[in-house]
């Protein structure tokens, strides 16, 4: 049971390229989530998903586009490439079915972006 | 809107408590959760909250006053491994949307 799983784990871009992350999750969740983190600025919520085929933005959407076409993925794209994005980006999942634990989010272990 | 504050840092001493405190202003609140993130990793789940009062879980503990908007994580007989970030975080009222704090970075000296 790998849990959530992102790739790649690091990348280096030029400004202006373009790149797509995946998040893949085995657990079954329902809601998935791709956040940045910079420092002294926590995770901060990029898009996220209720569900296959639904998509929503988050705090800081622009300059990135996502889709949820299957359950277990959450592709987050950067169309053109800015300095201003380079970060490190966490995928999360939670269940969202009525249970104890149904709010506990799981994390992919990061992509470090780097954008020249 | 949503804003979620933390102390930046703290130091604390190996056999030590300390209480990272957690300030919070959201439009709905779901429940209130602290998580833990070592340098370099991702962050792993700690406690949840979504009733006022203490949670306890062996050497970790997470209290709750949803009037006052505000949390607090005390850890107990800090260990070394103690070291790392603990990151805030809201959840709104429909369930769907967190918001994160700034994190707290904690290092804990022998």
């Amino acid at each position: 049971n790998a849990g959530v799983t992102q790739t790649p784990k690091f990348r280096v871009l030029k400004t202006g390229q373009s790149m797509t992350l995946l998040c893949a999750q085995d657990m079954n969740h329902e809601y998935m989530y791709w956040y940045r983190q910079d420092p002294g600025m926590g995770l901060r919520l990029i898009h996220y998903s209720v569900g296959e085929g639904t998509t929503a933005k988050g705090e800081v959407p622009d300059g990135y586009n996502v889709s949820r076409l299957k359950k277990q993925n959450f592709l987050l794209g950067l169309e053109s490439a800015a300095p201003s994005q380079t970060s490190v980006y966490f995928c999360a999942s939670i269940s969202g079915r009525a249970s104890l634990a149904k709010n506990i989010q799981y994390f992919g272990a990061g992509t470090r972006l780097s954008v020249l | 809107g949503q804003n979620i504050d933390q102390p930046t840092e703290m130091t604390a001493t190996e056999g030590a408590i300390v209480q990272i405190n957690c300030t919070y202003q959201t439009s709905g609140f779901n429940g209130l959760f602290w998580y833990q993130q070592h340098a370099g990793e991702a962050p792993t789940f700690l406690s949840y909250n979504v009733l006022d009062g203490l949670e306890e879980k062996g050497r970790f503990s997470s209290f709750l006053s949803r009037s006052k908007g505000y949390s607090y994580l005390l850890l107990k007989e800090l260990q070394m491994k103690d070291s790392a970030s603990y990151l805030c975080a809201s959840l709104d009222n429909y369930g769907q949307n967190f918001v994160f704090g700034p994190g707290t970075r904690l290092s804990v000296l022998p």
